[in-house]
């Protein structure tokens, strides 16, 4: 059974730092990962998708990296703004086209 | 385009009431996704529809929980006898096409609470 695990559970920094979240899973057979970000009572907005054959994506300030082999992912956010301030979920896709999703990571950035 | 939409936005009702929720994915998306968010327990697969057909029931929690997908569109999940434990957001997503290539966007989610 998949697991995925976010470290860690709450990240505060200041403004203009460059962070990184991390996700873990436990089994590679993935097809694609995919890290959001979720605003307090708000839907999923879908950040970066990584197929499995790819190693890594970008977007403005985010890079997201995969390494399959070791069941990892980063999600780095250059020159952090208080506007980042949300929780950052990652979500694998395994063999079923279900998500499997971490518990999150919840950033604050303060200004 | 529109995105995702879902309603309604919150339900309050008594434990042992049926409660509907809906769900209008992207235009042209065949495939359809029901999650549940619960306080500690993160965001859980429900169901999959891949056009009216649900290939992947396994998330349902019980036989208290249905859903239908029509015209390979719109989708209703039932909550039959609600149950304290119920009381969770609710997210829907959908996908251009079921395959490991394509993004699932989601829906603002409706907050179901069972009083």
């Amino acid at each position: 059974k998949q697991e995925v695990t976010q470290i860690p559970a709450a990240l505060s920094v200041p403004e203009g730092e460059n962070l990184v979240l991390n996700c873990s899973f436990t089994d590679s057979a993935i097809y694609n990962l995919q890290w959001f970000r979720q605003d307090p009572g708000k839907g999923l907005t879908s950040l970066l998708l990584i197929q499995s054959s790819q190693r890594e994506q970008t977007s403005g300030r985010l890079n997201a990296s995969l390494d399959k082999s070791s069941g990892r992912s980063t999600l780095y956010i250059a020159a952090s703004q208080p506007g980042d301030s949300a929780t950052y979920l990652c979500a694998v896709q395994g063999g079923s086209e279900k998500l499997v999703f971490g518990k999150g990571t919840k950033l604050t950035v303060n200004p | 385009g529109a995105g995702v939409s879902q309603s309604p936005s919150n339900k309050v009702t008594e434990k042992g009431k049926d409660v509907e929720l809906r769900c209008d994915p992207i235009s042209g998306h065949t495939a359809l996704y029901w999650y549940r968010q619960s306080l500690g327990q993160g965001l859980e697969f429900l169901i999959y529809f891949q056009g009216n057909s649900a290939p992947d029931k396994s998330g349902l929690p019980s036989d208290r929980f249905s859903a239908e997908r029509t015209g390979g569109s719109v989708s209703t999940l039932t909550i039959q006898r609600t149950q304290q434990e119920d009381s969770a957001v609710y997210l829907c997503a959908s996908s251009l096409a079921p395959a490991s290539y394509n993004e699932q966007f989601f829906g603002p989610g409706t907050r179901l609470t069972v009083l």
